[in-house]
């Protein structure tokens, strides 16, 4: 199995902020690379995939990077509504996998 | 648009078998794959396997001998089944349409979730 590991696994931030979240594949996954975003008692919400493709109805703030084995999801300035877990998934092969997520917390 | 909703008993004893049943509105559930995610309580998320439209089938290998996935096309319904369950399969239970585009795919949209506790 295709392990992802998420760094940092929590951050504090304040509103405004500029806000980056690592996902490091443990073999190469060329652009597979998808990221949720989950609030506390809800599904996850699709915000980018293929490593970089933004889901339509999906804040410009939000922008994913990389390939192979490393990627980042990048919000530009964090806003109240995006307090939240962000998890990264794996599409390449299967058993597909996700990250242990990140959540990202008010200073 | 396509919108999931998931539906099953909320308590199941150990050693019993588990099924849910995922309803599909707003479209049809044809020529598209759909996925079966867990979520532990507290924990991160587990995809336990898809089915394609034409019945093929792929699951987690860590599920692969207790899990089955079925869908039934003139209800628009894709089913869940893991049997022998233990404390360890309480989860939250989604569903989900896995999208396929060349070489990438991803899951959109999940349906909301149902809570599944095993438990006697």
């Amino acid at each position: 199995d295709i392990q992802m590991t998420q760094s940092p696994s929590s951050l504090s931030a304040s509103v405004g902020d500029r806000v980056t979240i690592a996902c490091r594949a443990s073999q190469s996954i060329r652009s597979s690379l998808n990221w949720f975003q989950q609030k506390p008692g809800k599904a996850p919400k699709l915000l980018i995939y293929a490593a970089s493709s933004l889901q339509s109805g999906v804040p410009s703030r939000f922008s994913g990077s990389g390939s192979g084995t490393d990627f980042t999801l990048t919000i530009s300035s964090l806003q109240p509504e995006d307090f939240a877990t962000y998890y990264c998934q794996q599409g390449y092969s299967t058993p597909c996998t996700f990250g242990q997520g990140t959540k990202v917390e008010i200073k | 648009q396509v919108q999931l909703q998931e539906s099953g008993p909320g308590l199941v004893k150990p050693s019993e078998t588990l099924s849910l049943t995922c309803t599909v509105s707003g479209g049809s559930i044809s020529r598209n794959y759909w996925s079966w995610i867990r979520q532990p309580p507290g924990k991160g998320l587990e995809w336990i396997g898809y089915i394609y439209y034409n019945g093929s089938t792929n699951y987690n290998p860590s599920l692969k001998s207790r899990v089955s996935i079925s869908l039934d096309t003139s209800k628009n319904q894709i089913s869940l089944r893991l049997r022998s369950v233990t404390a360890a399969d309480t989860a939250v239970y989604y569903c989900a349409r896995r999208v396929v585009r060349g070489v990438n795919n991803w899951f959109d949209p999940w349906g909301q979730g149902t809570l599944v506790t095993v438990s006697s």
